[in-house]
Order: C-alpha cells, then structure tokens, then sequence
C-alpha cells in the first residue's frame, strides 16, 4: 500500500473549518483514500474515503487533487469532540481480508 | 448500531502468564481484526480473520496466536506474556465481500505486562 504524510499536530478554533492534509504522493490508480479518527480512549472510527472525485457525507467533506498524490480532509464547523488523531490511509478496494496499515496521524486540537 | 465489544477495558499480568482477550461483535461481519497500538508506532495488524476458523498474520504475529470458533467471537492469545507486549491492544470487524468495508472498533484493552 501506498505511503502517507501527514503532519503530527495541527490547532484549530472551534467553530472554524479544520483542513487536514496528507500526501500521498506514491499512490497507484486503484487505491482509494481512507480518513479514520480516533477520540482519546476510543478505539478509531471511520469518516470517509473517496477514489478521484471529491466526497461529502455528514461528518466531513475529503478533497483529492487532480493528480491524486495529495488529499485534504474538511470539518467545516469544528467542535471540542472532534479532538482527535485523524489517520489518512490508502489501499486498494479490493484488497484480500480489508487490511489496514495506520500510521502516525495527525493530532488535531480544537480549541475553544 | 454495529457494536464491537472487548472483554476488559484493562488488565494486569505478569511475565510468563497466558492471557486470553476476547472480541465479539453483533453484526454478523465475516472480518474480524486484531491490531496493537503503541505510542509512535500508530496501529499495527497482529493477526485477522475471514471466516470461523480461519486466520492470516498480519504484520506483527510474532508471540500471538487467534482462534475464532464462532463467527462473532476472535480471541487473541498471548501465550507467554513479556513485558514487550505492553500495549493497548484494538479488535475490529467488517463484512466481507471482494471490496472494502469500513471496519468497526472496540474501546481497546490496556494490557500491561510486569
């Protein structure tokens, strides 16, 4: 699977729009991008993924640049409970047994 | 709501002891998921599972051992505790099928090994 980069802590205002990025710069043409967070003693949960379009469901909107090798992840009206570790992941969608590989994520703060 | 539950929130062993987590989810999902997760190191798979007795190692199965006898149960097997197996240890699960599903996690275990 693709390597990602994200950066290890980033603060955001509480109601302002939290934008999270991640590189992936070594992304092949049949994986997606996948965004899980995880709340202090949580275990992670998963926000959202997308291929090449950009996607929106009720939790965030996820945006992928044209040539896919970077992706930013949108909370549009950031809250204290999205304090978290936000993880960026990529993997194909058809890989055997729906494996994981997480790695160091991005610390978000909100702050009030 | 898919719900994934584990058996203790957290626990004490000492060196050499077996030690058996348990994981069971209520929706039926044929994926069951084993990882660790340590401080720097983010989440690392141990050991999965497709089916009922079935079970692929993931990346780090070294001094673990799984057994799934029934669907909605995965268990992770520590046979010989070490102090290097301090962790807090994360179960999951997802449906199967030839494509992704998002996969549902437990709160975790902090298992600490003196």
């Amino acid at each position: 699977d693709a390597k990602t980069t994200q950066p290890p802590s980033m603060d955001c205002a509480e109601g302002r729009a939290a934008n999270l990025p991640c590189n992936h710069s070594t992304i092949s043409g049949n994986e997606y991008v996948y965004w899980y967070r995880q709340i202090h003693s949580q275990g992670p949960q998963y926000i959202i993924h997308g291929l090449k379009n950009n996607e929106t469901n009720e939790m965030a909107s996820l945006i992928i640049t044209e040539d896919r090798k970077s992706s930013t992840l949108i909370l549009p009206h950031a809250t204290l409970r999205d304090t978290a570790v936000y993880y960026c992941i990529v993997r194909p969608s058809n890989n055997a047994g729906n494996m994981l590989t997480f790695g160091g994520g991005t610390r978000l703060m909100v702050k009030p | 709501d898919v719900k994934v539950t584990q058996s203790s929130r957290y626990l004490v062993k000492r060196t050499g002891e077996k030690v058996f987590l348990e994981c069971v989810q209520d929706m039926d999902h044929e994926n069951m998921f084993w990882y660790r997760q340590d401080p720097g190191l983010g989440l690392r798979l141990i050991y999965f599972s497709y089916d009922v007795k079935m079970k692929e190692k993931g990346d780090i199965p070294e001094g673990y051992s799984v057994s799934r006898e029934k669907k909605e149960r995965f268990s992770l097997i520590l046979e010989s505790a070490s102090t290097n197996q301090t962790s807090m240890y994360l179960c999951a699960s997802s449906s199967g099928g030839p494509t992704y599903n998002e996969q549902f996690f437990g709160p975790g275990t902090r298992l600490t090994v003196l």
